[in-house]
């Protein structure tokens, strides 16, 4: 099993509508989560942490499931400027604390 | 704040050349950082975590000698590709984790996309 799995997608949806991207992650000691935001031939941008309580950041929404080992991403009113890659992010409990990244979920959204 | 620059952001180099890419943070001290790799279409993968001061901690399957990495100061790390071969092209990203700031924060280098002709 994959340390951190997601669904490659893509995703094609219109603009304005709600998408949402899971994650699942295979450490139950990890404690911390991020979603990161990558466009093509680009390097990856943190677009959220995800707490345990759930943050919403404007459109973005992240939520934790601990007992369920799973994240999610919801993106409402979607724009053409969020399509791209989103990876999900989970911290490897270490010396280094090393950051273990999903293949990522690819988003189109369309005129 | 929190700005990492890497150099060159591309480069073209012969089969069996040696390539040197730099990561410096631009406006903090990194105490640590890391180097990725990532081909089309897959995921970063972790090639290694570099202290400053220290030698570098290698991921699995990552090969020390060909790839080697220097990190003389809080604020530069280095990767050098020897020997490169085609199979090395790839984009090679750096990041950086400010010492002072939350312990998993990440900042990321714009990229390095190296082409072994």
């Amino acid at each position: 099993r994959k340390e951190v799995e997601q669904d490659p997608g893509p995703f094609n949806v219109p603009e304005g509508a709600t998408v949402a991207f899971n994650c699942t992650y295979s450490n139950s000691a990890s404690q911390s989560f991020f979603w990161y935001r990558q466009d093509c031939r680009k390097e990856p941008k943190l677009l959220m942490s995800v707490y345990s309580s759930g943050n919403e950041d404007g459109r973005f929404t992240a939520q934790l499931n601990r007992a369920s080992q799973y994240i999610s991403l919801l993106i409402r009113d979607s724009k053409l400027s969020d399509s791209a890659t989103y990876l999900c992010v989970v911290n490897r409990p270490g010396n280094n604390r090393k950051l273990i990244w999903g293949l990522g979920t690819s988003l189109a959204v369309n005129p | 704040g929190a700005v990492v620059s890497q150099h060159p952001s591309w480069v073209i180099c012969k089969s069996g050349t040696s390539v040197k890419i730099e990561c410096r943070s631009l406006d903090f001290q990194a105490t640590t950082m890391f180097w990725y790799r990532q081909f089309p279409k897959q995921s970063l993968m972790l090639m290694a975590t570099s202290n400053e001061g220290s030698k570098a901690t290698y991921e699995q399957g990552v090969e020390k000698d060909k790839f080697l990495i220097n990190h003389a100061s809080l604020t530069l790390s280095t990767l050098t590709v020897t020997s490169a071969h085609p199979e090395d092209s790839s984009f090679y990203i750096c990041s950086a984790r400010d010492g002072l700031a939350g312990v998993y924060e990440q900042y990321f280098g714009p990229g390095t996309r190296l082409t072994v002709t």
